[in-house]
């Protein structure tokens, strides 16, 4: 059974970092694609990366040059390393498994919450 | 900046059918896209409900479809149950790894 946990969450600084990890089960998280997406309190949904089988990553440009994706072949758990956090990030981090070529989040986590707040 | 839309809510009868879209801001959607669309109930994580514009995924009733609608990627509920009252997102695959999903679809059954 395919099965997504983050963790790492909590109340942060503005200016602050986090990372996010996501332990995932059921499969190998080093040949699929992985990615993040979260959902600020109220609103909507929001893609903010990706790392693809062969390693390459992608942002979006809300994040781009402040968060890292990346993950740890031998825990089987995925990364999101999120630096100079804003009140903005403040949000509900969702790791999703992404099927590539057919090009849709498949699995999904529980979520974890990161608040940036002084 | 590429804007992916959705009605911001619709309301439908038990037992009636409801159609969803989703747009570009500037462009048409077409299977190119891959649109997919999950459904999230409050306090839920998404749920995954069509892929590759018509695919449903497993274990989703049939009364849920995609299509292509005009210049937009489609979702229609047949047969609305009070179980389908939920927030609804599209997706759409921009390529070079980018997702972009819509602005959501709150649905109301009554």
């Amino acid at each position: 059974e395919v099965q997504l946990e983050e963790s790492g969450g909590g109340l942060i600084q503005p200016g602050g970092s986090l990372r996010l990890s996501c332990a995932a089960s059921g499969f190998t998280v080093s040949t699929n694609f992985m990615s993040w997406v979260r959902q600020a309190p109220g609103k909507g949904l929001e893609w903010v990366s990706i790392i693809y089988s062969g390693g390459s990553t992608y942002n979006a440009d809300s994040v781009k040059g402040r968060f890292t994706i990346s993950r740890d072949n031998s825990k089987n758990t995925l990364y999101l390393q999120m630096n100079s956090l804003r009140a903005e990030d403040t949000a509900l981090y969702y790791c999703a498994r992404y099927l590539h070529n057919y090009e849709y989040f498949d699995y999904w986590g529980q979520g974890t919450l990161v608040t940036v707040s002084s | 900046q590429t804007v992916v839309t959705q009605e911001p809510s619709f309301s439908v009868s038990p037992g009636g059918t409801v159609t969803l879209t989703c747009g570009l801001s500037s462009g048409s959607v077409s299977t190119s896209y891959y649109p997919s669309w999950y459904q999230q109930t409050p306090g839920q994580a998404p749920r995954t409900l069509i892929y590759s514009t018509n695919t449903r995924s497993s274990g989703v009733p049939d009364r849920f479809s995609g299509s292509i609608l005009g210049n937009t990627a489609a979702l229609t509920i047949t047969g609305a149950q009070a179980a389908d009252e939920s927030d609804y997102y599209c997706v759409l695959y921009m390529g070079s790894g980018i997702s972009v999903f819509g602005t959501g679809t709150k649905v109301t059954v009554l």
